[in-house]
């Protein structure tokens, strides 16, 4: 069946600008975390939605990022105002049925790169 | 501080030349330690959980091993397919996953 689905796979915007940053899931998984990637670091675990619990937000690095999960399904990750130290990998990933130790699936990223 | 390291951060081997990859962790209470793959520009892949010490869990060439305090990650005679970098991580208190900075691995024919 189809993975998890990431939009855009690039994008480059000017600092300052605001972007959005789109997640499809896997139908049916009930937990969607968003994780950045920079050059030579780990993954940096950022927010976590699961079903119509109030989501973790506790990895968001400043009140710049924020995100949205509509119908338990799309989530959208939002930048405002962009910073170069923003150019990063962002990942998403789905897991089923939501537990700690279920698989992560996740998509294959988009890249932003904040000139 | 959970934390998770990984060693060698890079590792090159010749084909069929066995080696292992090292996590290390330091973590309250593990609910799991959870190996992926990650090829280039692609998200990573979901290889292995492994919940005790003394668990062992196979995979084609890879067997992935737990001790109290570390995972090794066994790699028996790759093939240039198996280049990729290799993350491990371990739950927090909450519902991430706090992964290593990985080990790349590259194999050549």
């Amino acid at each position: 069946g189809a993975g998890v689905s990431q939009s855009p796979s690039n994008k480059v915007t000017e600092k300052g600008k605001d972007v959005e940053l789109r997640c499809d899931p896997i139908s049916g998984h009930t937990a969607l975390y968003w994780y950045r990637q920079s050059l030579g670091q780990g993954l940096e675990f950022l927010i976590y939605f699961q079903g119509n619990s109030a989501p973790d937000k506790s990895g968001l690095p400043s009140d710049r990022f924020s995100a949205e999960r509509t119908g338990g399904s799309v989530s959208t990750l939002t930048i405002q105002r962009t910073q170069q130290e923003d150019s990063a990998v962002y990942l998403c990933a789905s897991s089923s049925p939501g537990m700690v130790n279920s698989p992560l699936h996740f998509g294959n990223g988009t890249r932003l790169t904040v000139t | 501080e959970d934390q998770v390291t990984q060693s060698p951060e890079a590792l090159r081997l010749q084909e069929g030349e066995s080696s292992s990859l090292n996590c290390s962790y330091t973590v309250s209470g593990l609910r799991g330690l959870f190996w992926y793959r990650q090829d280039p520009g692609k998200g990573p892949e979901f290889l292995f959980t492994l919940y005790s010490a003394g668990e062992e869990k196979e995979k084609e060439r890879l067997k992935a091993t737990l001790t109290k305090k570390e995972s090794f990650l066994h790699i028996t005679a790759p093939k240039p397919e198996d280049s990729a970098t290799y993350l491990c991580a371990v739950p927090t208190s909450g519902y991430a996953l706090n992964f290593g900075k990985g080990t790349s691995l590259l194999v050549t024919p």
